[in-house]
């Protein structure tokens, strides 16, 4: 099967710009999250979609940032207007099983990355 | 999610076992582990869970004491590809869907 695709893989852009990430998950796969890593800082969770519904947004750093999965299948995460602290490498995962369907499920399968500059 | 101790890095040479040791000592009841391998400009790969005593899988081992206070991750025969950087993870997706890292194990294999 197809992984999880991320694009682009790199994107450079000047500060107050806005850039749209892209994440395909893997075909039919209703969880689908968002994660960052930040320069020198550890990976760190944005989002979680169950298709097409925010299940939770807790770690959305403010409102320049949104994300969207239209239709439950691709999602979006959209930064406007790209701060400097912004720049680090954005992961997309996907999952098929959900809390309560299986403990210790936390087999999620990992797209490769946008590598994000804000200059 | 419970917070987890592992070392920096480890340095290894091919055809070794190697052993990266896990801490966490507030691990919950429900809590399973989970191990993740990053390589590179990749995003982290699943390599292996448990919630107790053994797991062995075609990529690796997992080693869970009774207390369940640590865990040890266990590589058998090491070669140049498996330099990356590896996270132990502790949580319950029963009630979270949320990973969180820590700063993982960065294993260099040498020839």
């Amino acid at each position: 099967e197809a992984g999880v695709t991320q694009f682009p893989s790199h994107s450079v852009i000047e500060k107050g710009q806005t850039v749209t990430l892209r994440c395909d998950p893997i075909s039919g796969h209703d969880n689908l999250y968002w994660y960052r890593r930040v320069m020198g800082k550890e990976i760190k969770f944005l989002l979680h979609f169950v298709k097409e519904s925010k299940q939770d947004e807790s770690g959305m750093p403010n409102n320049r940032f949104l994300a969207e999965r239209t239709g439950g299948t691709y999602s979006t995460l959209k930064v406007q207007p790209a701060e400097l602290e912004d720049s680090g490498v954005y992961f997309c995962a996907s999952s098929q099983e959900w809390r309560g369907r299986a403990r210790g499920g936390f087999g999620y399968t990992f797209g490769s990355g946008t590598r994000l500059t804000v200059v | 999610l419970a917070k987890t101790t592992q070392p920096i890095s480890m340095d290894s040479y091919e055809g070794q076992e190697v052993n990266i040791t896990c801490s966490h000592n507030n691990i919950a009841t429900n809590d399973y582990i989970t191990w993740y391998q990053q390589f590179p400009s990749q995003g982290p790969r699943f390599i292996i869970q448990g919630y107790k005593t053994k797991v062995t899988n075609e990529v690796a081992s997992l080693f869970i004491p009774a207390d369940r206070k640590s865990s040890t991750l266990s590589l058998p025969r090491v070669s140049l590809s498996d330099t990356a950087v590896y996270y132990c993870l502790v949580g319950d997706s029963y009630n979270t869907d949320k990973l969180i890292f820590g700063t993982g194990t960065r294993l260099q294999v040498f020839p």
